[in-house]
């Protein structure tokens, strides 16, 4: 199985800063890689395919990037709707696997 | 819009039994794979089962394969899992996911969730 690795766990953050999430994958995905966002107590939302394609209705301050194994998560700068748990995804091989999440909180 | 529905949780007791469903609506149903997602109190997110649309073929986590069955009815719009076996790690919010429009690997739209708790 392809192993997800996100960095940090966790990053305590004011509104307006720059944050920047990374994801590992232990294998080549190429960009096979999803980014979904999880506040409390909801399901997880589709944010990003492709490694840097946006949804649509996204906003442009997210933005993803990388390829192969590395990736990274990127919101300009903060909102207080963003301040949840985000995941990335392997979408290459079955069977598919999560990174552990990074909850961003507020500072 | 695109609507699921999960239901089917509650307790049960270590090695038994449970069937959630997933009710759908708002797209063709027949037209897509779907996904079986769970979440542990407190932990990440892990993909547990997916069938394709047509329910010939399902895949299966190693955590889940030889216990839980993926199916679904394209006429009812519904898709399920049967859980056997149960354990306490199996104790989660289970999602049910429509996958993103021609690739099956990517979860587009979850469900809320129903929550399975294995325990004595």
């Amino acid at each position: 199985d392809i192993q997800m690795t996100q960095s940090p766990s966790s990053v305590s953050a004011s509104v307006g800063d720059r944050v920047t999430i990374t994801c590992r994958a232990s294998q080549d995905i190429s960009s096979w890689l999803a980014w979904y966002q999880q506040k409390p107590g909801k399901a997880p939302e589709f944010l990003i395919y492709a490694a840097s394609t946006l949804q649509p209705g996204v906003p442009s301050r997210f933005s993803g990037s990388g390829g192969r194994t590395d990736f990274t998560l990127t919101i300009s700068s903060l909102q207080p709707e963003d301040f949840a748990t985000y995941y990335c995804q392997q979408a290459k091989t079955f069977p598919w696997t999560f990174g552990q999440g990074t909850k961003v909180e507020i500072k | 819009q695109v609507q699921l529905v999960e239901s089917g949780g509650g307790v049960v007791q270590p090695g038994g039994s449970l069937r959630l469903s997933c009710a759908a609506s708002g797209f063709s149903f027949n037209s897509y794979g779907m996904h079986w997602v769970r979440q542990a109190p407190g932990k990440g997110l892990e993909w547990v089962a997916f069938i394709r649309l047509d329910g010939n073929d399902a895949y299966y986590a190693d955590s889940v394969k030889g216990r839980f069955t993926i199916s679904r009815d394209n006429s009812k719009n519904t898709l399920f899992l049967q859980m056997n076996s149960l354990t306490v790690e199996d104790t989660a919010v289970y999602y049910c996911a429509r996958p993103y429009t021609h690739y099956d690997s990517y979860f587009d739209h979850w469900g809320q969730g129903t929550l399975v708790t294995v325990s004595s």
